[in-house]
C-alpha cells in the first residue's frame, strides 16, 4: 500500500473549518483513502474514505485532488471535541490491513 | 448493540506469566482484528481473521496467538509475557472487503 505524510500537527479556532492535508504520491489506481482518528486514549474511530470523488457524510468532507497524489480532510465547523490525532490511510481493494502511521495532531482552541 | 468490547482494561503482568485478552463483536462482521499502540505511535497489526477459524498473522505476531472458533469472539493469547509488550491493545472488526473497522476501547497491558 501506498505511505502517507501528515504534518505532524495543526491548530484550528473553534468553530471554523479544519482542513487536515495528506500526501499519498505513491497511490495506485484501486487504492482507497481512509480517514480515522482517536481522541486521547480511545480506540480509533472511522471518519470517511474514498477512490477518486469527492466524499461527504455527517462528520466531515474528503476531497481528493484530480491526480489522487494528495487529499484534505474537512471538518466544517471544529468543535474542541474534534482534538484528536488523525490518522490518513491508503488501503488496497484485496488487503486487509490498514497501516498506520504517526497521524496529525489536531488542537482545536476556543 | 455493544459494539467492539474488550477485557480487562488493565492488566499488570509480571515477566513470563502469560493471559489471554478477550474481544467480542454483536455486529456480524467476518473480519476481526487486533493492534497495539505504544506511546506517541500509530497502531501496528498483530494478527488479524476474515471468519471463523481462519486466522492469519500481521506486522507484529510474535509473543501472540489468537483464534477464532466464533464469529462474534477473537481472544488474544501472549504466551509469555515480556516488558516489550507493554502496550495498549485494541480489538477491531468490520465487514470484509472494506476498510471501515469499528474499534473497542482498548486494554492497557504493562509487563514488570
Amino acid at each position: 500500500d501506498a505511505k502517507t505524510t501528515q504534518p505532524t500537527s495543526m491548530d484550528c479556532a473553534e468553530g471554523r473549518a479544519a482542513n487536515l492535508p495528506c500526501n499519498h504520491s505513491t497511490i495506485s489506481g484501486n487504492e482507497y483513502v481512509y480517514w480515522y482518528r482517536q481522541i486521547h486514549s480511545q480506540g480509533p474511530q472511522y471518519i470517511i474514505h474514498g477512490l477518486k470523488n469527492n466524499e461527504t457524510n455527517e462528520m466531515a468532507s474528503l476531497i481528493i485532488t484530480e491526480d489522487r497524489k494528495s487529499s484534505t480532510l474537512i471538518l466544517p465547523h471544529a468543535t474542541l471535541r474534534d482534538t484528536a490525532v488523525y490518522y490518513c490511510i491508503v488501503r488496497g481493494v484485496s488487503n486487509y490491513q490498514l497501516i498506520w502511521g504517526a497521524g496529525t495532531k489536531l488542537i482545536i482552541k476556543p | 448493540n455493544a459494539g467492539v468490547t474488550q477485557t480487562p482494561k488493565f492488566q499488570v503482568l509480571k515477566t513470563g506469566q502469560s493471559m489471554t485478552l478477550q474481544c467480542a463483536q454483536d455486529m456480524n462482521h467476518e473480519y476481526m482484528s487486533w493492534y497495539r499502540q505504544d506511546p506517541g505511535m500509530g497502531l501496528r497489526l498483530i494478527h488479524y481473521s476474515v471468519g471463523a477459524g481462519i486466522t492469519d498473522q500481521g506486522e507484529v505476531p510474535n509473543g501472540y496467538n489468537v483464534s477464532r472458533s466464533t464469529t462474534e469472539d477473537f481472544p488474544l493469547r501472549l504466551l509469555s509475557a515480556a516488558p516489550s509488550q507493554t502496550s495498549v491493545y485494541f480489538c477491531a472488526s468490520g465487514r470484509t472487503g472494506t476498510g471501515e473497522q469499528y474499534f473497542g476501547p482498548g486494554t492497557r497491558l504493562t509487563v514488570t
